[in-house]
Parts: structure tokens; sequence; C-alpha cells
């Protein structure tokens, strides 16, 4: 059974650092990996799919690494801001569109 | 990308009564997802609903607690039969097949 983690399930960092959100994964056989932000009581936005051939997708100020041999992804977040600030949940694809969510990494950026 | 609206937006029930959501896409998908989110958690998969065809559930998840309908391309409901406060969540739909997958903005369902 595919378990994912992400850590660390809490982040508060001052505005204009970079940060890195960490992601891993149990089972490696998966079809693709996907970022996604969800804002408080909102719905979820996709960010970034990385497939299982990529090792890394970059969107603005967002990029994302995979390495599935090792079952870990990372998001990292460039110059970051308020706007930022929501919670950033990574979840793995299989074949079989069976998808697995992490907990989530709630994120505060300080003006 | 696809654009998928659910209604309602949040709702109060009391105990032991039922709410329909629906989720409405604007463009034909095959495959359509259920998620729960509850409180504090992450999301978690209740069903598969393929148009045509009995709705796949996930272990914990039975047909008469959320029946779920999926009568064309573009439509699905998820029904929450007899509410307790334990089904206090958010509800999503997502659609995608995993290329990517995309949300709606979720049902807030609040049970007293």
């Amino acid at each position: 059974k595919q378990e994912v983690t992400q850590i660390p399930a809490a982040l508060s960092v001052p505005e204009g650092e970079n940060l890195v959100l960490n992601c891993s994964f149990t089972d490696s056989a998966i079809y693709n990996l996907q970022w996604f932000r969800q804002d408080h009581g909102k719905g979820l936005t996709s960010l970034l799919l990385i497939q299982s051939s990529q090792r890394e997708q970059t969107s603005g100020r967002l990029n994302a690494s995979l390495d599935k041999s090792s079952g870990r992804s990372t998001l990292y977040i460039a110059a970051s801001q308020p706007g930022d600030s929501a919670t950033y949940l990574c979840a793995v694809t299989h074949n079989n569109n069976d998808m697995r969510f992490g907990a989530g990494t709630r994120l505060t950026v300080k003006p | 990308s696809a654009v998928i609206s659910q209604k309602p937006s949040r709702d109060i029930c009391q105990r032991g009564t039922s709410l329909t959501i629906q989720c409405q896409v604007d463009s034909q998908v095959t495959m359509m997802f259920w998620y729960r989110q509850q409180p504090g958690q992450s999301l978690t998969l209740i069903a598969t609903a393929n148009q045509g065809s009995e709705a796949t559930y996930e272990s914990g998840f039975v047909i008469d607690k959320f029946p779920i309908s999926r009568p064309n391309l573009t439509f699905s409901t998820l029904t929450v039969s007899n509410m307790s406060p334990e089904d206090s969540s958010i509800y999503l739909c997502s659609v995608g097949e995993g290329q990517p997958q995309h949300f709606g903005d979720g049902t807030r369902l609040s049970i007293l």
C-alpha cells in the first residue's frame, strides 16, 4: 500500500526566503507525481505535474524534482511571498489512476 | 484544463438527513473521482465514477452511505446519506485521469 509523507508538516518563513518542501513515497512504481496548492477551505489547484520518466518541472518561481528510485520529490519555492501562504499537497498516481495524497505542508510566509 | 463546478459550496445539515452534491465539468471526461477531506487531514478517495457503469468504491466506503450517479460524461452526483457529525468534511470531485488532475472548489459540509 502506497504511503505518502510530507515534511515538514508546517513551515513559517519571512518573505523573500527560498524554501524546500519534501515529499516521500514508499512504492516507486508510480505513473506521475503532482504538487497542489490548497487555500484554507478551498479546493485544490494543480501546480506541477511530473511524469515518472521526468526529473523535474518548473513553473515561474516553482521547481519540482522527482527521484523515483529513492521515492522522493521536492518542491522548491524561490523568493517566497505572503501570497504563497497555503497548504501544499503532493500526490502520486499509479497506472490505475489510484491517487494517494500526503498530509500536506502548511506554509506561512510573513511580510 | 477542465473547469469543474461543485454545488453547493457549503451546507449545514441535521443529523440523519441526506445531501446530494453535484459536480459539473465543462468537457466530457471518462472518469470522475470523489474525495473526502476531514478536518485537518489530507484527501481520501471515496470512489471512482465511470459513465455507464457502477462506481468503484475504496475500502471503508460503501454505496449505501455514498451513492453516486454518473448519468453522462460531464456530470456526477455524490449523496451523503443518513449523516452524522463524523461526516463533517470537505467533499471534492476531480477529473483528469492523472494528466493532470483538476479539482472542484469542494463542498464544505457540517452536520449538527
